[in-house]
């Protein structure tokens, strides 16, 4: 079974600063997915960046990008130019390659972080 | 609009009524997921939906019945709940079978038994 950890229960930062959110995951698969998922007070998920493991290239999304360390079992957020709309719950979630074929996807979730974005 | 639309928004229940969550997405997806989300826990998974076919229940207890009459609703019935069942019911879909296919998420509703 996949586990999924995130040891920063709260974090804050000031808008326009950089932070980055920690992710550790636990599993015997080669091929899998990353993904961080964020959920403001709205209660929708949504993604925010997917990373695929047999990629070595950390994935960006304009703001946003990974430090994946496969070797590691690591797989952090940084968040560049944080804006007051980026206050939300940040969730790290693990997929297994191919059980999308299956069944869809299958997401493993971590515990999440709360980011607070002050003015 | 989300493409994925949860009622009610919040419901209140006693132990004894029975109650209905509803989840509709118009997305064209084939695959439909009831996730629950615990305070200071991992969201967790409860039942998901291929092509109107449950293909997994996470050992959920029967006092929750999930229901998909075709693939762009899914419901979850509710009876005789006990008060840690009080928490944020998710609702997801995604393509299965699609590459890469990310899951869509509704606004959740928060549920509440007293």
């Amino acid at each position: 079974a996949q586990t999924v950890t995130q040891s920063q229960p709260e974090m804050s930062v000031q808008e326009a600063e950089t932070v980055t959110l920690s992710c550790t995951y636990d599993t015997s698969e080669n091929n899998y997915y990353l993904f961080w998922y964020k959920q403001p007070p709205s209660r929708q998920m949504i993604l925010v960046i997917r990373q695929e493991a047999y990629k070595q290239q950390n994935a960006t999304e304009n703001r946003f990008s990974v430090n994946f360390q496969k070797a590691a079992k690591s797989f952090s957020l940084k968040i560049s130019d944080s804006q007051l709309g980026d206050t939300a719950m940040y969730f790290c979630a693990f997929m297994k390659h191919g059980i999308q074929e299956t069944s869809g996807s299958r997401l493993t979730f971590g515990e999440g972080t709360q980011l607070t974005v002050n003015p | 609009e989300t493409g994925v639309t949860q009622t009610p928004r919040h419901l209140v229940m006693g132990m004894t009524n029975k109650k209905s969550l509803k989840c509709e997405q118009h997305l064209g997806h084939n695959a439909m997921y009831w996730y629950k989300q615990s305070a200071k826990k991992p969201l967790e998974l409860m039942f998901v939906y291929n092509f109107k076919e449950q293909t997994e229940n996470n050992s959920v207890p029967s006092r929750f019945s999930p229901e998909c009459p075709n693939s762009s609703h899914l419901f979850l019935h509710l009876h005789t709940l006990q008060p840690e069942d009080s928490a944020l019911y998710l609702c997801a879909s995604t393509t299965a079978g699609a590459y890469n296919s990310p899951l869509h998420f509704g606004n959740g509703t928060r549920l509440t038994v007293t």
